[in-house]
């Protein structure tokens, strides 16, 4: 079952940061936060993952409250070819996945 | 980074019939891979967990012996459907876990299935 809940929708103008939250509360110590993203008929994208300590990478940043029980994906400037379905997932490193509902972004121009 | 095939892309079959899906890992070794299903508007759902050399997972509600599931080499997973009907048309995807470093999953790019 998944163990996160995120809004089912957000819109972000075109060159600006989208912050896409994520709540996990009952995350557990040895569990991983892990971001997709599923562009329309595709298979999900890999997009970043971290345990407790903020990430960054080409495609995105990752920050992760303190106490662990949230986070946030910024993606610095956000392009109409960012409109998708984020999906935030928390697991035990070699587990399985379970995909919540998501976060449809919807970029505007 | 990591690539994840599959094959095909999209099939249109008659109920009744079996319908073979391939997923391979291109770049990697991946001793596990997953299958999804996902329906329109839907998220994706695990169905279950393929294991190279041995037996599949499969998760609650999912019928082992309608979706067969092989994992005979280290790069490549089957997933048979097997007697389609039109309730088992659905977009199926398939991972790869890349065991290289923290065990990400990488995604194929879906196979969609019509059964008419």
């Amino acid at each position: 079952d998944a163990k996160t809940t995120q809004p089912p929708s957000m819109d972000c103008a075109e060159g600006r940061a989208a912050n896409l939250p994520c709540n996990h509360s009952t995350i557990s110590g040895n569990e991983y936060v892990y971001w997709y993203r599923q562009i329309h008929s595709q298979g999900p994208q890999y997009i970043i993952h971290g345990l407790k300590n903020n990430e960054t990478n080409e495609m995105a940043s990752l920050i992760i409250t303190e106490d662990r029980k949230s986070s946030t994906l910024i993606l610095p400037h956000a392009t109409l070819r960012d409109t998708a379905v984020y999906y935030c997932i928390v697991r035990v490193t070699g587990n399985q996945f379970y995909f919540g509902t998501g976060t449809s972004l919807t970029v505007i121009p | 980074g990591a690539v994840v095939s599959q094959h095909p892309s999209w099939v249109i079959c008659k109920s009744g019939t079996s319908v073979k899906i391939e997923c391979r890992s291109l770049d990697f070794q991946a001793t596990t891979m997953f299958w999804y299903r996902q329906f329109p508007k839907q998220s994706l759902m695990l169905m279950a967990t393929s294991n190279e050399g041995s037996k599949a997972t499969y998760e609650q509600g999912v019928e082992k012996d309608k979706f067969l599931i092989n994992h005979a080499s280290l790069t490549l997973s089957t997933l048979t459907v097997t007697s389609a009907h039109p309730e088992d048309s659905s977009f199926y995807i398939c991972s790869a876990r890349d065991e290289r470093g923290w065990e990400t999953q990488y995604f194929g790019p879906g196979t969609r299935l019509l059964v008419l």
